[in-house]
C-alpha cells in the first residue's frame, strides 16, 4: 500500500485480556516507531526498530508491553493482561533509515484500543 | 534532544497568515528543527523541517532564527482544514530517529 497500515482500527476488550495490535510500513522502510496517545494527551514514544531489531525500548511503560517486528516489515504490539489506563489510540509510524537530515516519519492512522 | 516551547493555543482567520512561534533555546549544533501536524482522529502529518537556512514547501515556510534559538511555522494562506495540533520538534541527525512530541499549539482556523 502507499502508507502505513495500522489494524485494528478499533479493539474493545476486557480487562485482563491480551491484545495484539498491528503495523504495515511502508514498503522499503527500514526503521519503524510505535507511540501512544491518551485521549487528549500529546504522543508518548514506546519502541523503535531498525529492521527487525529494536536498540530503543525506552518508552515501554510496563512488562506487559512487548512489539516485534519480521522480515523486516510488520510489526506486533502486544499488551498482555489489559488494564483500563492501556486505553488509548496507539500509532505506528516508519521512515528509511535513519541517519541523514531529511527521514520524515509517516503514521499511520492508529488503532484505538478501549479496555472496559 | 533539545526541548521546545509552544503557545498552547492560537486562532488564526481563514485565508490569512497563520505564524506559529517555537521557542528552542537549548538546541544544538547538529540538531534540526522539525513542524508535524495532527487533524482530529488522525496520525501525525510531516509538514517541513530545516537546520539553519528558511525552508519552503508547497505546504509551509519555516524561518529559523540566525541563532537558531526560535523558529517560526507559516501557513501562507490558511484555511478550515489546517485546524490542528501543531509540533514543533527538534532532533539529531543520525540518531534513532525518533521524535518527542510535547503538547504542541493547537490552531483554530475561524471563517
Amino acid at each position: 500500500g502507499a502508507g502505513v497500515s495500522q489494524s485494528p482500527s478499533n479493539k474493545v476488550t476486557e480487562k485482563g485480556k491480551d491484545v495484539e495490535l498491528r503495523c504495515d510500513p511502508i514498503s522499503g522502510h527500514t526503521a519503524l516507531y510505535w507511540y501512544r496517545q491518551r485521549l487528549g494527551q500529546g504522543l508518548e514514544f514506546l519502541i523503535y526498530f531498525q529492521g527487525n531489531s529494536a536498540p530503543d525500548k525506552s518508552g515501554l511503560p510496563s512488562d506487559r508491553f512487548s512489539a516485534e517486528r519480521t522480515g523486516e516489515s510488520v510489526s506486533t504490539l502486544t499488551i498482555q493482561r489489559t488494564q483500563q489506563e492501556d486505553s488509548a489510540v496507539y500509532l505506528c509510524a516508519s521512515s528509511l533509515s535513519p541517519g541523514t537530515s531529511g527521514r520524515e516519519l509517516f503514521f499511520g492512522e492508529g488503532s484505538r484500543l478501549t479496555v472496559l | 534532544d533539545a526541548k521546545t516551547t509552544q503557545p498552547p493555543s492560537m486562532d488564526c482567520a481563514e485565508g490569512r497568515a497563520a505564524n506559529l512561534p517555537c521557542n528552542h533555546s537549548t538546541i544544538s549544533g547538529n540538531e534540526y528543527v522539525y513542524w508535524y501536524r495532527q487533524i482530529h482522529s488522525q496520525g501525525p502529518q510531516y509538514i517541513i523541517h530545516g537546520l539553519k537556512n528558511n525552508e519552503t514547501n508547497e505546504m509551509a515556510s519555516l524561518i529559523i532564527t540566525e541563532d537558531r534559538k526560535s523558529s517560526t511555522l507559516i501557513l501562507p494562506h490558511a484555511t478550515l482544514r489546517d485546524t490542528a495540533v501543531y509540533y514543533c520538534i527538534v532532533r539529531v541527525a543520525g540518531n534513532t530517529g525518533k521524535l518527542i512530541f510535547g503538547q504542541g499549539t493547537t490552531l483554530q482556523v475561524k471563517p
